[in-house]
């Protein structure tokens, strides 16, 4: 069982507009992870977050996506001004006691 | 660098026959662990197996086997008796040092076919 949900589980949206992927643990969790995935292609890092900041991120994760944890509870992933090239399926993951990462269901973010 | 190979894109098997799904990784680091995960049609991504650098012994877990050799960078995925449910992208992914970053490789899709 994924230690994580994630909502919506498909977010349509316009180009330019903004975005925010959710995602809940189910558990106290400390560490988190944002992965995308575009059609077809293999899973990419963004960031990973931990104790209220990012410990890591990635090229992609570029000055228009943000992440945060509002309220000690949902985890965020925003994407300010949204491309084409953003549409993929978003992954939040979480990482158990040997450092394995769960993933959430995912949610599949179109751009049109 | 940091690269995990899937040289195999897509596998097709029929079922009850073996399997075997490849993976070569490089690092520059010598503390690292390695994962393989299974992508079925419904699109999430199930967590199979985490392998740190310093263990190489193989690991069965039911009908699925884990063969990690160092001297040959690879952590091979065999299914024995594949059946039908099998059928899915795996992928391998590696992490080095103190980054968490999962660095999955490109997946191999496998179908089991009745």
């Amino acid at each position: 069982e994924p230690e994580v949900t994630q909502t919506p589980s498909h977010q349509v949206t316009q180009m330019g507009q903004e975005v925010i992927l959710r995602c809940v643990p189910i558990s106290n969790h400390l560490y988190f992870y944002w992965y995308r995935q575009i059609l077809g292609q293999k899973v990419e890092f963004l960031v990973s977050f931990y104790n209220n900041e990012i410990s890591e991120k990635s090229e992609i994760f570029d000055d228009q996506f943000s992440v945060e944890r509002p309220d000690g509870s949902n985890f965020t992933l925003k994407i300010r001004s949204t491309k084409l090239e953003d549409s993929a399926m978003y992954f939040c993951a979480t990482r158990g006691l040997y450092n394995e990462q769960f993933f959430g269901p995912g949610t599949r973010l179109t751009v049109l | 660098a940091q690269k995990v190979t899937q040289a195999q894109t897509e596998i097709s098997v029929v079922e009850k026959e073996d399997v075997t799904l490849d993976c070569v990784y490089e690092t520059r680091d010598t503390t690292y662990y390695l994962f393989w995960y299974k992508q079925p049609p419904s699109g999430e991504l199930v967590f199979l197996i985490r392998r740190n650098s310093f263990d190489e012994q193989n690991e069965i877990s039911g009908r699925y086997s884990w063969n990690f050799q160092k001297s040959t960078s690879s952590f091979n995925f065999t299914i024995t008796a594949s059946q039908v449910v099998d059928s899915a992208v795996y992928f391998c992914a590696q992490t080095q040092g103190g980054s968490e970053k999962l660095v999955f490789g490109k997946g191999t899709k496998l179908t089991v076919n009745p």
